[in-house]
């Protein structure tokens, strides 16, 4: 199985920078998924990574590093619509399909 | 820019009774799935649907839930008797060839009473 760890909840000030971690432990890794949910609405998609490194997408970046497990997400000068639960997820094995974690709840206050 | 469509967005039904989930995956995707959501939960995977037939399945997905793909544009996923438990947000998704990311579509939200 897969074990997918971050964190419940974040606050930031409109204007700010703010990192999102995730951790995951799973055998086989195929890729890490960024999504992106306001409340009562469906995820829609904001990155994928395979390789280790930073993509840069916009105001929003992924980072991974395969050998630590670990990715995040970085929301560059954040506005008030960015609050919103954001989800990482792990696809791994023979399965190319995510298992997404809990979701970060972010809450940017002006 | 293409969506994926969900049908009803809300549906409210008794204990043991029959619901179809429909919806209209983008039409130049090939891969089709259905997630759920039960409130303050997770974004759980069901089912994933290819070349009309089901690619892989989670173990929630037992002998009460089946899929179907009756026409070149409908997906739908059925619950034969529904339980208070399968009180959720089911999300339909798509996702063409070659590309990871999925599109969801705007989600059924399932009470059971």
């Amino acid at each position: 199985g897969q074990n997918i760890d971050q964190p419940t909840e974040m606050t930031a000030t409109e204007g700010a920078i703010v990192q999102i971690n995730c951790t995951y432990q799973t055998s086989g890794f195929n890729g890490l998924f960024w999504y992106q949910q306001h409340a009562g609405e469906a995820p829609t998609f904001l990155s994928y990574n395979v390789l280790d490194g930073l993509e840069e997408k916009g105001r929003f970046s992924s980072f991974l590093s395969r050998s630590k497990g670990y990715s995040y997400l970085l929301l560059k000068e954040l506005q008030m619509k960015d609050s919103a639960s954001y989800l990482c997820a792990v696809s791994s094995g023979g399965s190319y399909i995510p298992t997404f974690g809990r979701g970060t709840s972010l809450i940017v206050h002006p | 820019e293409p969506e994926v469509t969900q049908t009803p967005s809300h549906q409210v039904t008794q204990m043991g009774q029959e619901v179809i989930l429909r919806c209209v995956p983008i039409s130049n995707h090939l891969y089709f799935y259905w997630y759920r959501q039960i409130l303050g939960q997770k974004v759980e995977f069901l089912v994933s649907f290819y070349n009309n037939e089901i690619s892989e399945k989670s173990e929630i997905f037992d002998d009460q839930f089946s899929v179907e793909r009756p026409d070149g544009s409908n997906f739908t996923l059925k619950i034969r008797s529904t339980k208070l438990e399968d009180s959720a947000m089911y999300f339909c998704a798509s996702r063409s060839v070659g590309h990871s990311g999925y599109t969801f579509g705007s989600g059924t939200r399932l009470t059971v009473v």
